[in-house]
């Protein structure tokens, strides 16, 4: 069965810092691995996809994961973080054959917050 | 092209009122997921629906149910609500749906509010 768990609810970085925010999937088999961004006030976006074709997928607004295999991870990273990268995080698997979780299991989301 | 819209906006009810959202996908896109979005609970799915049939059921009580019209737009209806049905409920459309890489579209929301 698919999972995903994110590592931390909230998150804050100072603006410019890096940002990094942590996921770890469980799937029996490849996975296709999402990250959305939800603003306040607002439904979610997508931000980027892995889906087997390149191990860095980068993404909208500067950034990027990585897929390791061997550490079941998707972290998601930002070079330098702006204002306007505040919102809420959800990493997301899609499964394989639906059922009562519907066909993409969220994690249960990191908030990101950005001091000036 | 527009995007997904859900109505209301926000929504204010009683216990044991029942209450009906609405969600029109983006033009083409065949399949509507929805979710109940909250603060201690996180994202947890509610249905499916592509033309026309619920595909998938996540573990809700039956007083939640939805529907699919034959242009895609969707419904989702919860009677008797209680305390705990306050929350923001999302729809997502996309065009095939199912177990694939698709892109979800989702929608602002529906805010709801039981007092």
């Amino acid at each position: 069965a698919q999972s995903v768990t994110q590592l931390g609810s909230h998150v804050s970085v100072s603006e410019g810092a890096l940002v990094l925010l942590r996921c770890n999937y469980s799937s029996s088999v490849p996975p296709y691995l999402f990250w959305y961004v939800q603003y306040p006030n607002q439904g979610l976006q997508l931000l980027l996809k892995y889906t087997s074709a390149a191990t860095l997928v980068k993404g909208i607004n500067g950034f990027e994961a990585e897929f390791k295999k061997s550490e079941t991870s998707f972290h998601l990273t930002k070079p330098s973080a702006h204002m306007s990268d505040a919102a809420e995080y959800f990493c997301a698997v899609s499964v394989y054959y639906g059922g009562s979780q519907g066909n993409l299991i969220f994690g249960k989301g990191t908030k990101l917050s950005v001091k000036p | 092209k527009a995007g997904v819209t859900q109505t209301p906006r926000y929504l204010i009810k009683t216990r044991g009122q029942q209450v009906t959202l609405s969600c029109s996908p983006i033009s083409g896109h065949r399949s509507v997921s929805w979710y109940q979005q909250t603060p201690g609970q996180g994202l947890q799915f509610l249905f499916e629906y592509f033309s026309e049939t619920q595909r998938n059921k996540g573990n809700f009580p039956g007083r939640f149910s939805g529907r699919q019209f034959s242009n895609s737009r969707s419904e989702m209806n919860v009677s008797t609500l209680e305390l705990g049905d306050s929350a923001l409920y999302l729809c997502a459309s996309s065009l095939r749906g199912g177990s694939t890489n698709e892109k979800l579209f989702f929608g602002s929301g529906t805010q709801l509010s039981v007092l």
